[in-house]
Order: C-alpha cells, then sequence, then structure tokens
C-alpha cells in the first residue's frame, strides 16, 4: 500500500521561507510529485522529483529521498498568493497516482 | 494549452437519482481519471483509464461506474445516488509524467 503523511496545516509570514515535509510508505513509484490547489479550485502542477536530490524551480524547490521515504516541498520569499494547499502525491506513468492529505498553508503578511 | 472540461462546476441530485458527470480533453491523451476530494481525505482515486472501453478500479470504486467510449470523454456515473457522494470530484489526464486537472464538480446529494 501506499501511505503519505503531510502536516495538515502551516502559518508563516510573507517574505520569509517555509518547507511542507511528505512522508511516504510505497512499494514503488516513478515520481513525487507537488502540486498546489487554492480553495475552490483544481490542483496544478508545481514539479515533481524521479531521482534523489534538489529540483529548483524559481521560488520553489522539491527534494526526494527515496531511502527516507522523504519529500519536501520548499517555498521561498513568500507571497501571499501563496496561500493554499499543497498536495504531495507518489505516481507511477500510466497507473494511478496516489495523493496525501494536503498541507493548508497560510501566508500571514 | 490542452484543457479539460467538466460538464458542471456545481451539481445538486436527490437521493436515488442516476447522476453522470462528464469529463472532456481536447487532445489525444489515453489515460483518464476520476477523484473525489473530502476534507481531510485528499484526493482518493475512484477509477481511471487507459484507453477507450478500458477501465481500472481505483481505490473507492463502490457505487460508481465509468464509461469511455471515445477517447477524448472519460464519464463517472453514480447509479443511485447517496449523501455519502456529496464531495467535490475532479477528472484528470496524464500527460509527460504530470496529472491535469479539470476545474472540478461540487456535487450535493440531498
Amino acid at each position: 500500500g501506499q501511505n503519505i503523511d503531510q502536516p495538515t496545516e502551516m502559518t508563516a509570514t510573507e517574505g520569509a521561507i517555509v518547507q511542507i515535509n511528505c512522508t511516504y510508505q510505497t512499494s514503488g513509484f516513478n515520481g513525487l510529485f507537488w502540486y498546489q490547489q487554492h480553495a475552490g479550485e483544481a490542483p496544478t502542477f508545481l514539479s515533481y522529483n524521479v531521482l534523489d536530490g534538489l529540483e529548483e524551480k524559481g521560488r520553489f524547490s522539491s527534494f526526494l529521498s527515496r531511502s527516507k521515504g522523504y519529500s519536501y516541498l520548499l517555498l521561498k520569499e513568500l507571497q501571499m498568493k501563496d496561500s493554499a494547499s499543497y498536495l504531495c502525491a507518489v505516481g507511477n506513468y500510466g497507473q494511478n497516482f496516489v495523493f496525501g492529505p494536503g498541507t493548508r498553508l497560510s501566508v500571514l503578511p | 494549452d490542452v484543457k479539460v472540461t467538466q460538464s458542471s462546476r456545481y451539481l445538486v441530485k436527490r437521493t436515488g437519482e442516476k447522476v453522470f458527470l462528464e469529463c472532456v480533453q481536447d487532445m489525444d491523451h489515453e489515460n483518464m481519471f476520476w477523484y473525489r476530494q473530502d476534507p481531510g481525505l485528499g484526493l482518493r482515486l475512484i477509477y481511471f483509464s487507459y484507453d477507450v472501453k478500458m477501465k481500472e478500479k481505483g481505490d473507492i470504486p463502490e457505487g460508481y461506474s465509468v464509461s469511455r467510449e471515445k477517447k477524448e470523454r472519460f464519464s463517472l456515473i453514480l447509479e443511485s445516488a447517496s449523501t455519502n457522494q456529496t464531495s467535490m470530484y475532479l477528472c484528470a489526464y496524464e500527460a509527460y509524467n504530470e496529472q491535469f486537472f479539470g476545474p472540478g464538480t461540487r456535487l450535493t446529494v440531498l
């Protein structure tokens, strides 16, 4: 099975850096994905990791350690518009993705 | 940009009604998915499809069925809607190792 855990809620200040963790137990997957979802909207893709290590994409970075069953999403220079839920998912191309429960991030002025 | 559309943003139905949720993608992608999303439970996969007339059960298929008669259209069917099927329903297709989501249908069953 694939059990994915994320913190339920986080709060951070505008301009700060926040790290959202994701731990998983799975028998194998191709990629670890991060999605952003604003309230009432569909999830949108942020990043994915196939290999261990850090993937950087502007203000967002994602890290994966397969041996530790661990990933994180790093958001830098937080903006108010970053207030959203962040979903971690493990997936195999051509098969289903399994999503974590999501972390609701609130960015305060 | 490839788009995926869902037939309704908001839908209200009564217990026992048959409900059809339609999802259409405007490209030739093979893999399509139906999820429901509930507070505290995240996204849960109901069914997915690899190609026309092909379907696979996801994690919570009970109470649902699907139809894929054309590659661009993947329909979710609630044969007899129940109140515990009140939820946000999200359709997605897969391309380039990513899943792209439609806008979602918020279904309320009274």
